[in-house]
């Protein structure tokens, strides 16, 4: 089976400049995650779909980031404008869903805003 | 918030049993206690979960107190790969939503 596909793996912008990050959850897993990690700390929970509803979005920095889940499949993230500290690992999860099941992560893509 | 009280390190020699304490004294008899590891520049990853027995899983075992306020992740028998943030996470069944605290940095050393 494969795994939570991200894309791009790094990325590498100006302040005020825009950003997607896109991600690909394993097949069938109806809830989606996004997930803010800076350098040192732990994930932070972003924004969560269910299909292509939103759960909770109560984390999400709403004047600057969106996501969308349009037809409940992947998922996009971005950030616009980007500021100096939005440089962190961006990572995507999925689970079968809503409620007890596992989450399985993908390999996260790093932003560095300069 | 985090719920969960970790070291924030240690050490453990390769082959030998890894031993990871978590504090969750504040639990609530419908949280369950979970663990995921984060291998550098890689995403979190699953180990294992229990709500009050004992688990074991081909990648470790999970012993809860009986009183459910801590635990203690082991890894049988460690390898180099097994270096790694290890997060212990109390989370409510319904809801899904995991709560990573800093965790610990466990480095296995030959």
């Amino acid at each position: 089976e494969a795994g939570v596909a991200q894309s791009p793996r790094y990325k590498i912008i100006e302040k005020r400049q825009s950003v997607a990050f896109w991600c690909n959850p394993i097949s069938g897993h109806a809830t989606l995650y996004w997930y803010q990690q800076i350098l040192g700390q732990g994930p932070k929970l972003l924004i969560q779909f269910q299909n292509n509803g939103v759960v909770d979005d109560s984390q999400l920095p709403k004047d600057r980031f969106s996501a969308e889940r349009l037809k409940g499949v992947d998922s996009t993230l971005k950030i616009q404008p980007a500021k100096l500290e939005d440089s962190a690992v961006y990572l995507c999860a999925s689970s079968r869903d809503f409620d007890t099941d596992t989450q399985y992560f993908g390999p996260g893509t790093r932003l560095t805003v300069l | 918030d985090a719920k969960t009280t970790q070291p924030t390190s240690m050490d453990c020699a390769e082959g030998r049993a890894a031993n990871l304490p978590c504090n969750h004294s504040t639990i609530s008899g419908n949280e369950y206690v979970y663990w995921y590891r984060q291998i550098h520049s890689q995403g979190p990853q699953y180990i294992i979960h229990g709500l009050k027995n004992n688990e074991t899983n081909e990648m470790a075992s999970l012993i809860i107190t009986e009183d459910r306020k801590s635990s203690t992740l082991i890894l049988p028998h460690a390898t180099l790969r097994d270096t790694a943030v290890y997060y212990c996470i109390v989370r409510v069944q319904y809801g899904n939503k995991l709560v990573f605290g800093a965790g610990t940095i466990l480095r296995v050393k030959s």
